[in-house]
């Protein structure tokens, strides 16, 4: 099983700030990022994933992988309220998913 | 369906019971996997199908926990004597495939309480 390491948090930033998490991995190996977010109560929901070292840019959200470092991080610019959920990190090997624990954001208004 | 489908819902059990937690993947994905997600953690891997095959059940914590894919769809997992360390939920998800690049999809989990 792939170890996969987060910051628990909370983290809790005001409303239009940018929230950045963090992640690291230990097979250096790995290919394939994912951030998926995690509402209190609800099914992981994929919102990122990358292949390639540097930054990926969707909307609000950057991911960033830097494979020599084994260091993927999400940033969420502009925090909304609805962006209050747990971020769990994920390294995929063939099929397998292998999870970080999470870091739980609070957006404050 | 539109999504992936599990039920039940919520299960309370008492501790030695056996369980049956169902999972419907969504139309035509071929990979099926089921996870536990104990509280304030990070979903861990059980078990893996391909089709009815089940290729990986590296995940399962004990000879207690099974799960079947007989006909390639719909996908069971059973605890048997279940304990209150079983208590968890139960993610159920499915891809296209399970090659790299294709979407898993989870359900919205089968919480299980064991009393």
């Amino acid at each position: 099983q792939k170890e996969v390491e987060q910051n628990s948090g909370p983290l809790s930033v005001p409303e239009g700030a940018i929230a950045s998490l963090n992640c690291t991995y230990s097979d250096r190996g790995s290919q394939s990022f994912f951030w998926y977010r995690q509402y209190s109560g609800k099914s992981p929901e994929l919102i990122m994933f990358i292949y390639s070292n540097g930054d990926k840019e969707d909307g609000r959200f950057t991911a960033q992988l830097n494979k020599a470092s084994q260091y993927v991080s999400l940033l969420i610019r502009d925090s909304q309220p609805s962006d209050s959920a747990t971020y769990l990190c994920a390294v995929k090997d063939d099929y397998k998913l292998s999870f970080g624990a999470g870091t739980t954001v609070t957006v404050r208004a | 369906g539109a999504g992936v489908s599990q039920s039940p819902r919520y299960k309370v059990a008492k501790r030695g019971q056996d369980v049956a937690l169902r999972c419907d993947p969504i139309s035509g994905h071929v990979s099926l996997f089921w996870y536990q997600q104990a509280l304030g953690q990070g979903p861990e891997f059980l078990t893996y199908f391909q089709n009815e095959a089940q290729l990986d059940k590296s995940g399962l914590p004990s000879d207690r926990f099974f799960a079947e894919r007989p006909e390639g769809s719909v996908s069971t997992l059973k605890i048997q004597r279940t304990q209150q360390e079983d208590s968890a939920v139960y993610l159920c998800a499915s891809s296209l495939t399970g090659i790299s690049g294709n979407t898993i999809y989870f359900g919205e989990g089968s919480w299980l309480t064991v009393v």
